[in-house]
C-alpha cells in the first residue's frame, strides 16, 4: 500500500516562528500537494509540485512556500506563522500523469498562539 | 474554472436508511467527477470516479454514485446505511483535459443513529 506519512500529528507554534511541516511518500509518485482543511470550507489548494524541484501555486498560496529536493519528500514552510495559519494540513500524492486517485497522509493539526 | 458545490453540510440518518449526499459541479469542459471519504483522524480517501463511459459508478463500501449531465449532479447513495458509515464526505472535480488539479467541495458529514 501507498504510505504517505506526515512528520508530526500535532503541532504548536507562536506566531512569527518559521514552521516546517514535512511529508514523505514511499511509492515513487511524481506529484504531491498540499491542502489545508478547515470546517466549512473544505480542502484547499495551496501548492503542489510535479517534479524535484518544481513548485506551483495552488488557490491560497500567500503566506506559504515549499521545497521539494527529493522525489519523495515534499516540504511546507510558513516563513512567519500567523493565527489564520491555525488549520489541519494535508499532503497528498500521485503517479504521474494521474491526478484522479489522490493518497493522502493523516495530516497536520497545527496551532498558531 | 471549475467548482462543486454540497448540499447539506450534515446529513443525519438512521442505521438502515437510504443515504443521499448531493453534489452539483460547474465545469466549462466534460469533468471528471469523484467522491472521498474521510474517517476521523485519518486522511481523505476515494470512494469512486467518473471518468468516461457509464453515468452509474460504483465504488467501495456498498456507494454508488450517479452522473447526469442534464443535471450537472453527482450524487452519492447508499440503499442501507451503516454506523461505520458515519465520516465526512467530499465531492471533488477535475477538468477532463489538461494536467489539472482537484477541486474539492466544502464536504458534508454524514452522521448515522442507531
Amino acid at each position: 500500500d501507498v504510505k504517505v506519512t506526515q512528520s508530526s500529528r500535532y503541532l504548536v507554534k507562536r506566531t512569527g516562528e518559521k514552521v516546517f511541516l514535512e511529508c514523505v511518500q514511499d511509492m515513487d509518485h511524481e506529484n504531491m500537494f498540499w491542502y489545508r482543511q478547515d470546517p466549512g470550507l473544505g480542502l484547499r489548494l495551496i501548492y503542489f509540485s510535479y517534479d524535484v524541484k518544481m513548485k506551483e501555486k495552488g488557490d491560497i498560496p500567500e503566506g506559504y512556500s515549499v521545497s521539494r529536493e527529493k522525489k519523495e519528500r515534499f516540504s511546507l514552510i510558513l516563513e512567519s506563522a500567523s493565527t489564520n495559519q491555525t488549520s489541519m494540513y494535508l499532503c497528498a500524492s500521485t503517479p504521474g500523469g494521474n491526478n484522479e486517485k489522490l493518497f493522502f497522509g493523516s495530516g497536520t493539526q497545527l496551532s498558531v498562539l | 474554472a471549475q467548482s462543486v458545490t454540497q448540499l447539506g453540510s450534515h446529513v443525519s440518518v438512521s442505521e438502515g436508511a437510504l443515504v443521499l449526499l448531493r453534489c452539483n459541479y460547474s465545469s466549462s469542459v466534460p469533468p471528471y467527477l469523484f467522491w472521498y471519504v474521510q474517517y476521523p483522524n485519518q486522511g481523505l480517501q476515494l470512494l469512486l470516479k467518473y471518468t468516461t463511459g457509464a453515468t452509474l459508478v460504483k465504488g467501495i463500501n456498498g456507494f454508488e454514485a450517479e452522473f447526469k449531465k442534464s443535471e450537472t449532479s453527482f450524487h452519492l447513495t447508499k440503499p442501507s446505511a451503516h454506523m461505520s458509515d458515519a465520516a465526512e464526505y467530499f465531492c471533488a472535480v477535475r477538468l477532463y483535459s489538461g494536467y489539472s488539479t482537484l477541486t474539492f467541495g466544502k464536504g458534508t458529514m454524514l452522521l448515522v443513529s442507531p
